[in-house]
């Protein structure tokens, strides 16, 4: 079955990018129609939704953040990536990495990394 | 943006018991809403979606209902394995939003 994989620095420097990648095992990213998502999680806090991606390209931002983001797909690689710029440390959050539809939402997700933004 | 704001915050309950969250939104959202369960250090796993449907997998005692703005999840009979923090997310529009969470202690 299709598993989510997210890899990446666990530690960034302020005013850095943090660059995570989310390989995508047991299928294809192109099938299904889906989209593909990161969400993040500062610890013992809520769900904030970063963005999405379709496979064809097209994209949607959390407008807090929108300034910083860049959501990509590699389809040749099966994965897809995200970069976040100058960051801070109220960015310290584990990132997870998501499947979506427009139904279900994010009914699949990775196991989620810690990314600690601090010098 | 969407505002979710779910209720209770917390709650304390015993196996056995039928459980009840809420969740309002602050827009009408049809039927896009999808509730989700999280256990510490562990990724959300979605429970219900289109605000009745039960994901595959997941046990029947988790039941959702709704539409428009007000929508819940109950637990029939609440598990040991039941205790956790739910979120709520709509799917009507990005960015996709979730509520606060609802976490479930043993009483």
């Amino acid at each position: 079955q299709v598993q989510l994989q997210e890899s990446g620095p666990g530690l960034v420097k302020p005013s850095q990018t943090l660059s995570l990648t989310c390989i995508v095992s047991g299928g294809s990213i192109s099938s299904g129609g889906y989209y593909w998502s990161w969400i993040r999680q500062p610890a013992g806090k809520g769900l904030e939704w970063i963005g999405r991606i379709y496979t064809a390209g097209s994209t949607n931002y959390n407008p807090s953040l929108k300034s910083r983001v860049t959501i990509s797909v590699d389809t040749s690689k099966n994965q897809f990536s995200l970069k976040l710029n100058s960051v801070t440390a109220t960015d310290t959050a584990v990132y997870y990495c998501a499947r979506g539809g427009m139904v279900r939402g994010e009914d699949l997700w990775g196991q989620g990394t810690l990314v600690t933004v601090s010098s | 943006d969407i505002q979710m704001t779910q209720s209770p915050s917390s709650l304390s309950a015993s196996v056995g018991d039928r459980v009840t969250i809420t969740c309002r939104a602050s827009q009408s959202i049809s039927t896009y809403l999808n509730w989700f369960q999280q256990k510490p250090g562990k990724a959300p796993n979605l429970l219900i979606y289109a605000a009745s449907s039960l994901q595959s997998g997941v046990p029947s005692r988790f039941s959702g209902s709704g539409s428009g703005t007000d929508f819940s999840l109950t637990i029939s009979s609440l598990q040991p394995e039941d205790f956790a923090t739910y979120y709520c997310q709509q799917s009507f529009t990005t960015p996709r939003t979730f509520g606060q969470g609802t976490k479930v202690e043993i009483k």
